[in-house]
């Protein structure tokens, strides 16, 4: 039972450096989500794929770019990573867009 | 604006006693989703519960139920007989439609439940 399964866990990061967070999911779902958390805020959309071969921005999409390279798989880059951009990233899937979203373990990212 | 709020920061419940956990929400719109997710200290998100606007009848999913008053716009989060494992961080969240897509989902702050022995 993998259902979404993102990598790395942990991340520590210099200001400047760029990444790549990953994210797979094995429910055949065909929209996929990423959100960051932060302390007392909840979480908010990043990006989404509501369907193979789109995305779209979320509420705080600035600093980020997504990639949906195939049904399974929605990557996040940071290219030029902030001391901001430090938080916990969750990636998560549903059947379709409204459904009930499956997150993943999430990557906890630290930028110095 | 659409809104999700939690305003019990934390609370503690001796173990096999039942707790409510509060959500209010704000939207105008008319089709609307509720969600309830708990978040263990191991860091992962996990689906409890689902309300939609629509529906008559209060969600159940075991142990959990959904205590919907639409006309108050609250979607409160019942756990009976509480257990250890309970002990975790629960957000309340609502799907809205953003752009004419019914995708986003709108977080509450969260509540951190202690379940004492």
């Amino acid at each position: 039972n993998a259902g979404v399964t993102q990598t790395p866990k942990f991340q520590v990061l210099k200001t400047g450096q760029s990444m790549t967070l990953q994210c797979a999911q094995d429910m055949n779902h065909n929209s996929m989500y990423w959100y960051r958390q932060d302390p007392g805020m909840g979480l908010r959309l990043i990006y989404y794929s509501a369907s193979e071969g789109t995305t779209d921005k979320g509420e705080v999409p600035n600093g980020y770019n997504v990639s949906r390279l195939n049904k399974r798989e929605f990557s996040l880059r940071l290219e030029s990573a902030a001391p901001s951009q430090t938080s916990v990233y969750f990636c998560a899937s549903s059947v379709n867009r409204g459904d009930i979203q499956y997150f993943g373990a999430g990557t906890r990212l630290s930028v110095l | 604006a659409q809104k999700i709020t939690q305003t019990q920061p934390g609370m503690f419940v001796q173990e096999k006693e039942a707790v409510t956990l509060d959500c209010t929400y704000d939207t105008s719109d008319p089709s609307y989703g509720l969600f309830w997710y708990k978040q263990p200290s191991s860091g992962e998100m996990i689906f409890l519960i689902y309300q939609g606007s629509y529906d008559q009848q209060n969600a159940t999913e075991g142990r959990y139920s959904l205590n919907f008053q639409k006309a108050r716009k609250s979607a409160n989060l019942v756990i009976s007989a509480s257990q250890l494992g309970d002990s975790a961080m629960y957000f309340c969240a609502m799907r809205r439609r953003y752009g004419g897509a019914t995708n986003k989902l709108i977080f509450g702050t969260g509540t951190l439940l202690a379940v004492q022995p």
